[in-house]
């Protein structure tokens, strides 16, 4: 099975800050990677898929990028509304799909 | 607008049976391949099953041979079949919907898909104790 290990598995960061999320797979998996983020008590939401195509109506500081086992999801310019859990997923084995376990982005 | 709305959780003693459904609206269950994710107390997520809209089936070896994910296209309904419940299923159980793309490799011309879940329910809460 493809294991997905993202870092750091929290981070604390103040508006406006850049922040930068990274995603590993255990094997190449082309460009087959999502990311999604969840609130607490909420469901997970598309951000990003097929590594950096931006979801509909997703604001355009998210951002992602790479390719075969390194992945980043980027947040420009840190709002509110971003403090959140953050997953990867990767799809390249589909439909047996693996999430990474989790960044959690608090408030500095 | 499209929606999907979970209901039939709830608690259940280890061993037994329970049965998710899972309400699609403005949009076809059916012509489309929908999936099951869960999400234990304080951890992160897991994919559970997948039904294609040819019909075909799967699941993480977690839940092979005590889950089992089906439809009713008359009612644009998801369900989840749960037997032999552990208390390591216990998880708030999301459904959502799988979008499909594709591209073509630039450079080998090799057409590949790529998969997403667009759009998801708010979760129904499984609770396996005794």
């Amino acid at each position: 099975a493809i294991q997905m290990t993202q870092s750091p598995s929290s981070l604390s960061a103040s508006v406006g800050d850049r922040v930068t999320i990274t995603c590993r797979a255990s094997q190449g998996i082309r460009n087959d990677l999502g990311w999604y983020q969840q609130k607490p008590g909420k469901a997970p939401k598309l951000l990003i898929y097929a590594a950096s195509s931006l979801q509909s109506g997703v604001p355009s500081r998210f951002s992602g990028s790479g390719s075969g086992t390194d992945f980043t999801l980027t947040i420009s310019s840190l709002q509110p509304e971003d403090f959140a859990t953050y997953y990867c997923l990767q799809d390249y084995n589909y439909p047996l799909r693996t999430f990474g376990q989790g960044t959690k982005v608090e408030i500095k | 607008e499209v929606q999907l709305v979970e209901s039939g959780g709830g608690l259940v003693q280890p061993g037994g049976s329970l049965r998710l459904s899972c309400a699609a609206s403005g949009f076809t269950v059916s012509s489309n391949y929908m999936s099951w994710v869960r999400q234990a107390p304080g951890k992160g997520l897991e994919w559970v099953s997948v039904i294609y809209s040819g019909g075909s089936t799967y699941y993480a070896d977690s839940v092979k041979g005590r889950f089992t994910i089906s439809r009713d296209n008359s009612k644009n309904t998801l369900y989840l079949q749960m037997n032999s419940l552990r208390a390591e299923d216990t998880a708030v159980y999301y459904c959502a919907r799988d979008s499909v793309g594709s591209y073509r490799h630039v450079v080998t011309a090799i057409l590949y898909y790529y998969y997403y879940m667009d759009v998801w329910g708010k979760g129904t809460t499984v609770t396996v104790s005794s």
